[in-house]
């Protein structure tokens, strides 16, 4: 069966630190990936999407870059953290059909 | 430009009473529209979509497109229905990216 890992758990770090959260999915093949940022009052936010190894589509500008460096891998990085990126990160995967199956998440408090 | 728009943050319903969480969007295709419920400890998971046209857990939602809704209804709540609930909607053409409401948050009073 398929299932989708992320770390870490929890994770506080200074502004103007580097950020690296890791996402991996088992049991399926080219899946799509997306990271989503989850903050209290405005919902799940789509951060990136990805169709493939080193395809990576931006939906909102920021602070934070994704990248794909093989088919079950997606990593979520910043090279200087802010106050702002500090919330709820969510990575999802999906194959072919529309449903989307969401990690447990990593909670990011900037300090 | 695709929106949800999910108008209840919060919502508190007594046990056995009906359930209405609403849902509306606006999109200019035909979309696919889902529900997604977070419950304490879990993850965020597929309630139903309505292209499934079926009843989980109880729970129904109708897709109106005169009126670009997609309210999620259940007739007697129980307690294990306290949960978060996002609306959620695709676009058509294959196009598979979410976008989601701000989520309402369910309280089934005992």
């Amino acid at each position: 069966s398929q299932t989708i890992h992320q770390w870490p758990a929890t994770l506080v770090q200074p502004v103007g630190s580097p950020l690296s959260l890791e996402c991996t999915v088992e049991g399926t093949s080219n899946p799509n990936l997306y990271w989503y940022r989850q903050a209290a009052g405005r919902g799940l936010q789509l951060l990136f999407y990805s169709v493939g190894i080193g395809q990576i589509s931006s939906e909102v500008p920021q602070n934070l870059s994704a990248s794909r460096p093989q088919d079950r891998q997606f990593i979520l990085s910043s090279k200087k953290l802010l106050l702002s990126d500090s919330g709820f990160y969510l990575c999802a995967w999906s194959v072919s059909g529309l449903e989307q199956y969401f990690g447990p998440g990593t909670r990011l408090t900037v300090t | 430009a695709q929106r949800v728009t999910q108008p209840e943050k919060l919502l508190s319903v007594f046990k056995g009473a009906p359930v209405e969480l609403k849902c509306n969007y606006s999109y200019s295709g035909s979309p696919e529209l889902f529900w997604y419920v977070q419950y304490s400890r879990q993850r965020l998971q597929l309630l139903l979509r309505h292209i499934s046209r079926e009843s989980i857990k109880g729970f129904t939602a109708d897709l109106n497109k005169g009126e670009t809704s997609f309210h999620l209804k259940k007739p007697f709540a129980q307690e294990e229905d306290s949960a978060m609930y996002y609306c959620a909607l695709s676009g058509s053409g294959g196009n598979e990216k979410l976008t989601f409401g701000t989520g309402t948050r369910l309280t089934i009073i005992p």
